[in-house]
């Protein structure tokens, strides 16, 4: 079946710029999570979606960062005024249920391509 | 504060076995995870513990340890397709955030 996929894949922009990164999880998946990851480290996390609302955005680093899902599906995260310390690569990950164990499912997260964000 | 520990790269022989080491301090538990990440890809999901004890799945054992905050991973019979990182992550009394090391990069040579 399909997997978590990410669009686009590249963006390049300039500072100041408004940018949207789009992540379609895999059907069914109730749960999203947005991520960042800088080379040579551990993705960095952003926010997390439980069906439509944003049960945890602890991690956004600024008001400059917002990520919607409106129908508990697609999400996008949008970015404004963009600065060059934003460049990373963005990683949206999916699982199936909410929370950890669930009827002895590991619920891990299914991640997607990424998009890799260089701002100038 | 919440800190994920792994060695930054380690170098091994194509058929050899090759141990990575991982240690926690977190504020919860509620699992280990590991995920292999080859460069410019996304992260794909290895294995999980939640209990102490060795789980093993095919070339890839993953052993854990509690009262240590230790977990390891070990790659047996390594092909050079097992070059990439490998990422630690524990999933924390929140039941959903994943707290993430930075990776230990596996080189493998001929």
């Amino acid at each position: 079946g399909a997997g978590v996929s990410q669009t686009p894949s590249n963006k390049v922009t300039e500072k100041g710029k408004y940018v949207e990164l789009r992540c379609d999880p895999i059907s069914g998946h109730t749960a999203l999570y947005w991520y960042r990851q800088s080379l040579g480290q551990g993705p960095e996390f952003l926010i997390y979606f439980q069906g439509t609302g944003a049960a945890d955005d602890s991690g956004l680093p600024n008001d400059r960062f917002f990520a919607v899902r409106p129908e508990g599906s697609v999400s996008t995260l949008k970015i404004q005024r963009t600065e060059r310390g934003d460049s990373a690569v963005y990683l949206c990950a999916s699982s199936r249920y909410k929370g950890g164990d669930y009827k002895g499912v590991y619920n891990e997260q299914f991640f997607g391509p990424g998009t890799r964000l260089t701002v100038l | 504060g919440q800190n994920i520990d792994q060695p930054t790269e380690m170098t091994a022989t194509e058929g050899a076995i090759v141990q990575i080491n991982c240690t926690y301090q977190t504020s919860g538990f509620n699992g280990l995870f590991w995920y292999q990440q080859h460069a410019g890809e996304a992260p794909t999901f290895l294995s999980y513990n939640v209990l102490d004890g060795l789980e093993e799945k095919g070339r890839f054992s993953s052993f854990l340890s509690r009262s240590k905050g230790y977990s390891y991973l070990l790659l047996k019979e390594l092909q050079m397709k097992d070059s990439a990182s490998y990422l630690c992550a524990v999933r924390s009394d929140s039941n959903y955030q994943l707290i993430w090391g930075a990776g230990t990069k596996l080189i493998i040579k001929p």
